[in-house]
């Protein structure tokens, strides 16, 4: 069955204080994988496509990285702002998209 | 632009009603879609659109209709509400069909 799995479900860091949330994936066959941010009370905002093993994105503060059966998103020396849910969705090959539950993400100064 | 936007923000139903989500897009996507998010639950699909008059249904269609009469619109319709239905529904477009997703701001329904 089709699964995609966020960890942890909520995280608390200190200013400056770097970490990486985890995208487990099942999927028949992978087309990409997507990460978005979403503020509280608003829609979901793009942040990343993966493609293949081994591809990895940068903006500003946020990295993607992507192996065969997982995706990391690192965030190096966060500020409050950073403070989101940070969404995770797998496009398999029978075009079915998939998205994880999440992770919470709170910056404390 | 603006982007995607969705009317109204919140809405408040009886069992039983029936009412529209609107759905707008400015930049010339070719696929729309419906979701709707539960708490503890990822986004979920309703229905979709490859373009203008193809729709088809997600995971999660009963109870809701949809018509995508040109490129930009795409209303959700919900026939016949029931509390189930208490949800954040969001709208989102994209190029076209396994592409990056812009999402709108959504609206809040509650059934009661």
């Amino acid at each position: 069955e089709d699964q995609v799995t966020q960890s942890p479900e909520a995280l608390r860091l200190q200013e400056g204080e770097s970490s990486s949330l985890n995208c487990s994936y099942t999927v028949s066959g992978l087309r990409g994988l997507f990460w978005y941010r979403q503020d509280p009370g608003k829609g979901p905002e793009f942040l990343f496509t993966l493609y293949s093993a081994g591809e990895e994105k940068e903006k500003e503060r946020l990295k993607a990285t992507l192996t065969k059966k997982e995706s990391f998103l690192h965030i190096t020396a966060p500020k409050p702002e950073d403070s989101a849910t940070y969404l995770c969705a797998v496009q398999a090959n029978t075009d079915k998209l998939i998205f994880g539950t999440g992770t919470r993400l709170q910056v404390f100064p | 632009n603006a982007g995607v936007t969705q009317t109204p923000k919140f809405q408040v139903l009886k069992t039983g009603q029936s009412m529209t989500l609107q759905c707008a897009q400015d930049m010339n996507h070719e696929y729309m879609s419906w979701y709707r998010q539960d708490p503890g639950m990822g986004l979920r699909l309703i229905h979709y659109s490859v373009g203008a008059g193809i729709t088809d249904q997600g995971e999660v269609p009963n109870g809701y209709n949809v018509s995508r009469s040109t490129t930009e619109d795409f209303p959700l319709r919900l026939l016949s509400a029931a509390p189930s239905q208490t949800s954040v529904y969001f709208c989102a477009s994209s190029p076209n069909h396994g592409r990056e997703q812009y999402f709108g701001p959504g609206t809040r329904l509650t059934v009661t």
